[in-house]
């Protein structure tokens, strides 16, 4: 058990619905990335938030949103869902935000199915 | 953009045997860190082994060692007496120094055979 906790596990819905992820870190945590893994984009880089601010960017799409609460929590919205958005969410979380040092652990995953 | 290659979609090895999984990354950064993740069929990743560029001293977990060569860009996972349990998703995945996010391969499977 790596200490992040992510919910749903499972989800099923509609193409044009929305939808939330949540994400607990890891007890001491600061940093919540979100990861998408799809079967021909492999594992992506979606957003990173560092104590409730935005520090980094990757390949989210403007249908997608996330937050990071003043708990620390996090939570992803997907929204106008296309059946290619259906895939495997990953949370993670390290200590610090940019320290390579620090090592990133993932959470079970939720799994996306969009019909 | 740094890249990271895995060359071996599927890897199969008898039970108590030793295999190495290849790995290779493009990157013009000197500081950096090196992964591999393992995702069984439960899906969670978990980390297996990580390596900081600035070590020369290849890292070691158990069974579990690397073997990295800086200048050839190679970080390769070398699993021995393979176990049933580990037979799962390998991903190695490089994160450089200052960044935010993990850039990964596309994975090796593996086998194990009884």
């Amino acid at each position: 058990d790596s200490g992040v906790t992510q919910t749903p596990k499972h989800l099923i819905t509609a193409t044009g619905q929305r939808v939330t992820l949540r994400c607990s870190p890891r007890s001491g945590d600061l940093s919540v990335y979100w990861y998408q893994q799809s079967l021909d984009q492999g594992l992506q880089f979606l957003i990173q938030y560092y104590n409730g601010e935005e520090r980094a960017k990757g390949n989210i799409l403007e249908r997608f949103s996330a937050q990071q609460f003043p708990d620390l929590h996090s939570e992803l919205n997907l929204s106008s869902l296309e059946l290619g958005d259906s895939a495997l969410y990953f949370c993670a979380s390290s200590v610090s935000a940019e320290d390579g040092e620090n090592t990133i652990y993932f959470g079970e995953g939720s799994w996306l199915t969009v019909v | 953009a740094q890249t990271v290659t895995q060359s071996q979609p599927e890897m199969s090895v008898q039970e108590a045997e030793t295999v190495t999984l290849s790995c290779t990354y493009d990157t013009s950064e000197s500081d950096y860190y090196l992964f591999w993740y393992k995702q069984p069929p439960s899906r969670q990743m978990i980390l297996v082994i990580r390596q900081e560029a600035y070590k020369q001293q290849n890292a070691t977990e158990n069974r579990f060692s690397v073997n990295f060569q800086k200048a050839a860009k190679s970080f390769s996972l070398k699993i021995s007496d393979s176990q049933l349990g580990d037979a799962a998703m390998y991903f190695c995945a490089y994160r450089r120094q200052g960044a935010q996010k993990l850039v990964f391969g596309q994975g090796t499977r593996l086998t194990i055979n009884p």
